[in-house]
């Protein structure tokens, strides 16, 4: 079975400072892996996915992610974060599947606190 | 907004009672998906339904059970609710058209169950 850890719990950035969020996951194979965020009192939305070539993936909102397979590592970025980037994100990965549509796992997620 | 309503947004009922929480996919979307965000649990899997039939099934309890019904909308019913139930619940949706092609599900705003 698959599982993901985000080994930060808490991460507070400067706003206009970068991001790196973490994410390593345990698969036997590589899996369809995805980043969502989740702002207070709101559902979950998808920054981005990867499910195989470029290991540099552009998402919405100025987000990037790297795969690595050596290090199971799928990190999210942002070059400059905004007070508006303030919420809970959270990495999932799904194994694949003929029928394509698999559960997602999610990690325990990572809050982020922007400060002015 | 992603197209996937849940109602009601809020519910706050006892211990030893049953509720039902609904969820109406996307147009044209065949699978929906039942995800519990808890405290202590994180964001898990409960189960999915694909065209009305249950296609996969994970940390669902006994106590638990679900249908999708021929408008495709779906119904999580939980019954003799204990304190512990208390959480986010969210419905997600996809079109699942399967040919190993991964479709992404696209979350409600949730359902917030407090048991009291």
């Amino acid at each position: 079975a698959q599982s993901v850890t985000q080994p930060d719990i808490h991460i507070t950035v400067s706003e206009g400072a970068s991001l790196e969020l973490r994410c390593n996951y345990s698969y036997g194979a590589t899996p369809y892996l995805f980043w969502y965020v989740q702002s207070p009192g709101q559902g979950l939305q998808l920054l981005l996915k990867y499910f195989s070539g470029d290991t540099l993936v552009q998402g919405i909102k100025g987000f990037e992610a790297e795969f690595k397979r050596s290090q199971s590592s799928f990190n999210l970025r942002k070059p400059s974060v905004h007070w508006s980037d303030a919420a809970e994100y959270f990495c999932a990965v799904a194994a694949p599947s003929n029928f394509g549509n698999e559960k997602l796992t999610f990690g325990t997620g990572t809050r982020l606190t922007i400060i002015p | 907004d992603s197209g996937v309503t849940q109602t009601p947004k809020h519910l706050i009922t006892a211990t030893g009672q049953r509720v039902t929480l609904r969820c109406s996919p996307r147009s044209g979307d065949l699978s929906v998906y039942w995800y519990q965000q808890s405290l202590d649990q994180g964001l898990q899997f409960l189960i999915q339904y694909y065209n009305g039939e249950e296609r996969a099934k994970g940390n669902i309890l006994e106590r638990f059970s679900a249908q999708q019904f021929p408008d495709l909308h779906s119904e999580l019913n939980l019954s003799s609710l204990e304190l512990g139930d208390s959480a986010l619940y969210f419905c997600a949706s996809s079109v699942a058209k399967g040919g190993g092609n991964y479709n992404e599900q696209f979350f409600g705003p949730g359902t917030r169950l407090t048991v009291l």
